[in-house]
């Protein structure tokens, strides 16, 4: 199974400041001949269901702002929330969608400093 | 729209089981794969089990192989996931969520339902 890993488990940010979560995975997750990472993100917030933020690491969903941003390629992928809103408050998961068992990282909680 | 509604948790015993249902519209339901993810209470998401688009192919979590079956109706837009075999550590949220395309490897889950708690406790 691939281990999804993040960092850190929490993080406390400022509004307007940048908020970065880091995931790791145990093996690549590089699709080479199409050149995809099969990586998503998700943002749940308290008392909703998860949500899809990025695709591919990089590729925004649909209504996503354009203040969340995917990076990363193989094994190591972050998160950045570029200016930190209330409304961004949540935990967050990476989740690769490489091989099945499709596995989550553990979470990052992101909050108001 | 996208609508995915789950229905038919609540609480059984260890050992028992239990029928849960998701009710999708909005999307053409035959044309995608479909999912259910769980959240433990206070805890992260895992993953439980794929089905593709003509549940011709399944997959599995090694903690619910043997024990859960994932099944649809395409005629009326149903997901099903049957769970015997119970335990203490089933319990949880249980989400349906759509996936991105037909088939069931390389998914990701574009859209949630609101989660149905199934609770296994004596």
């Amino acid at each position: 199974d691939i281990v999804m890993t993040q960092s850190p488990d929490s993080l406390a940010v400022s509004l307007g400041e940048r908020a970065t979560i880091n995931c790791k995975s145990s093996q690549s997750v590089l699709y080479s001949s199409l050149n995809k990472n099969y990586l998503a993100w998700y943002q749940q917030k308290p008392g909703q269901p998860p949500k899809l933020l990025l695709y591919w690491a990089s590729t925004r969903e649909s209504g996503v702002p354009d203040r969340f941003t995917g990076n990363g390629s193989g094994t190591d992928f972050t998160l950045t929330i570029s200016r930190l809103q209330a409304e961004d408050v949540a935990v967050y998961y990476c989740q690769q969608h490489y091989s099945s068992p499709r596995t989550f990282g553990q979470g990052t909680k992101v909050e108001i400093k | 729209e996208v609508q995915l509604v789950e229905s038919g948790g609540g609480l059984v015993k260890p050992g028992g089981s239990l029928r849960i249902s998701c009710a999708a519209s909005g999307f053409s339901f035959s044309s995608y794969a479909m999912s259910w993810v769980r959240q433990a209470p206070g805890k992260g998401l895992e993953w439980v089990s794929t089905l593709s688009s003509t549940g011709e192919t399944t997959y599995y979590a090694d903690s619910v192989k043997g024990r859960f079956t994932i099944s649809r109706d395409n005629s009326n837009n149903l997901l099903y996931l049957q769970m015997n075999s119970l335990k203490v550590e089933d319990t949880a949220v249980y989400y349906c969520a759509k996936s991105q395309s037909p088939v069931g490897s390389a998914a990701f889950f574009d859209s949630w339902g609101q989660g149905n708690l199934v609770t296994v406790s004596s």
